[in-house]
């Protein structure tokens, strides 16, 4: 079993739907959970960063993390052509890992106009 | 966000050459940094931690010798393929950690650089 599991997708909407993108995990340890978006033939961009659980709001962007669950979410609202691209969850805090990212697999999003 | 820069963009090079590739953290100072490698369609591989002021560690299966790094600087980390082949032909990724706390706020993630491509011939 995979530490973060995330489905690949390609998940394809029309332009103005909400999106929702998730990722599981194994380790209850982890403390830092990101979400990056990553263009073709670019590095990835950091869009949210959430410590612990809880809600945070950016924009068209959410991020929601439940470690109860063990569980991360990203919704992406009136979603835009733009914004198709393969959207990387990613966790960290094992300290004795040296706090590296442990990534998901991606999950590509395209959206129709 | 933090930006981090990385150069070459891209590059070429001839069989049995090195390549040197720059990450650089440009407003903000990274005692860690990290190096990735992505081949087409797949997520980033872990090649290696680069630490300021000592060795760095790699990640099993990962040459030391031929993924030489250096990270002299708060800022700065270095790449060297050495003795580059075509299958060293890939897209890397460099990271900075930023990590702060302050008061009730923890801060703990990685910003990215924009990517090499190496095409090695």
């Amino acid at each position: 079993q995979k530490e973060v599991e995330q489905d690949p997708g390609p998940l394809s909407v029309p332009e103005g739907a909400i999106v929702s993108l998730n990722c599981t995990y194994s380790n209850s340890a982890f403390q830092y959970f990101m979400w990056y978006r990553q263009y073709s033939r670019k590095g990835p961009e950091l869009l949210m960063y959430t410590y612990s659980s809880g809600n945070k709001e950016d924009g068209r962007f959410t991020a929601q993390v439940d470690k109860s669950s063990k569980y991360i979410s990203l919704f992406i609202r009136d979603s835009q052509p733009s914004d198709s691209a393969t959207y990387l969850c990613a966790m960290s805090g094992l300290e004795d890992s040296s706090y590296k990212l442990i990534f998901g697999s991606g999950t590509r999003l395209l959206v129709r106009p | 966000g933090a930006v981090v820069s990385q150069h070459p963009s891209w590059v070429i090079c001839k069989s049995g050459t090195s390549v040197k590739i720059e990450c650089r953290s440009l407003d903000f100072q990274a005692t860690t940094m990290f190096w990735y490698r992505q081949f087409p369609k797949q997520s980033l591989m872990l090649m290696a931690t680069s630490n300021e002021g000592s060795k760095a560690t790699y990640e099993q299966g990962v040459e030391k010798d031929k993924f030489l790094i250096n990270h002299a600087s708060l800022t700065l980390s270095t790449l060297t393929v050495t003795s580059a082949h075509p299958e060293d032909s890939s897209f890397y990724i460099c990271s900075a950690r930023d990590h702060q706390a302050s008061g009730g706020a923890r801060t703990d993630t990685q910003y990215f650089g924009p990517g090499t491509r190496l095409t090695v011939l």
